[in-house]
């Protein structure tokens, strides 16, 4: 089993719509999960970070962790085509090492 | 804001030579990263450094090897490059006084080996 897992998309969502983002994780014993945002051919840029579990939220963001089932899940409320990106989920493992998923490729259509 | 700088954004080696990548934060961060990020394989941790001095294998370390000095500049280094390193290689830096932990990339170096 992958350590971290995301669908690799790309997922396409009308301008205005809510995306919904989906992440799991194989280590119960993580503690701490990123959501990143990569630009083509840009670094990754941290979005947002939620340790607890429940739901987050940051503007138009909301992050949802969900630790019994292993689930991380970003939502981005009122799609911009500023949004198309490349969305990585990040975990971090039991020796404090962050893992990345593979990132799921966001489109949002005008 | 934290700045974390690459020193190359682009860079073209020819097979065998010695490549230094170099990573400069400035923001007193504890920990810095290197990770390679090739598609479909998303990203993948050579090596890190928790102080100066320091430094652990990551999952991918063959064909790689890192310095710290300083704690500021986290220099990785291909002993021999070979065409399978070409990649987009990217520093990151974190620390245990942030709130979040999260890592800050720099704007990576693309590396190509001919």
């Amino acid at each position: 089993q992958k350590e971290v897992e995301q669908n690799s998309g790309p997922l396409s969502v009308p301008e205005g719509a809510i995306a919904s983002l989906n992440c799991t994780y194989s280590d119960r014993g993580s503690q701490s999960f990123f959501w990143y945002r990569q630009y083509s051919g840009k670094s990754p840029e941290l979005i947002m970070f939620i340790y607890s579990n429940g739901d987050k939220e940051d503007g138009r963001f909301t992050a949802q962790l969900n630790k019994a089932s292993q689930y991380v899940s970003l939502l981005i409320r009122d799609s911009q085509p500023s949004d198309s990106a490349t969305y990585l989920c990040a975990v971090t493992r039991r020796d404090d090492k962050i893992i990345f998923g593979k990132g799921t490729r966001l489109h949002i259509l005008p | 804001d934290v700045k974390v700088t690459q020193s190359s954004r682009y860079l073209v080696k020819r097979t065998g030579e010695k490549v230094f990548l170099e990573c400069v934060q400035d923001m007193d961060h504890e920990n810095m990263f290197w990770y390679r990020q090739d598609p479909g394989l998303g990203l993948r941790l050579i090596y890190f450094s928790y102080d100066v001095k320091m430094k652990e294998k990551g999952d991918i370390p063959e064909g790689y090897s890192v310095s710290r000095e300083k704690k500021e500049r986290f220099s990785l280094i291909l002993e021999s490059a070979s065409t399978n390193q070409t990649s987009m290689y990217l520093c990151a830096s974190s620390s245990y006084g942030d709130d979040n932990y999260g890592y800050t990339f720099g704007s990576g170096t693309r590396l190509t080996v001919v």
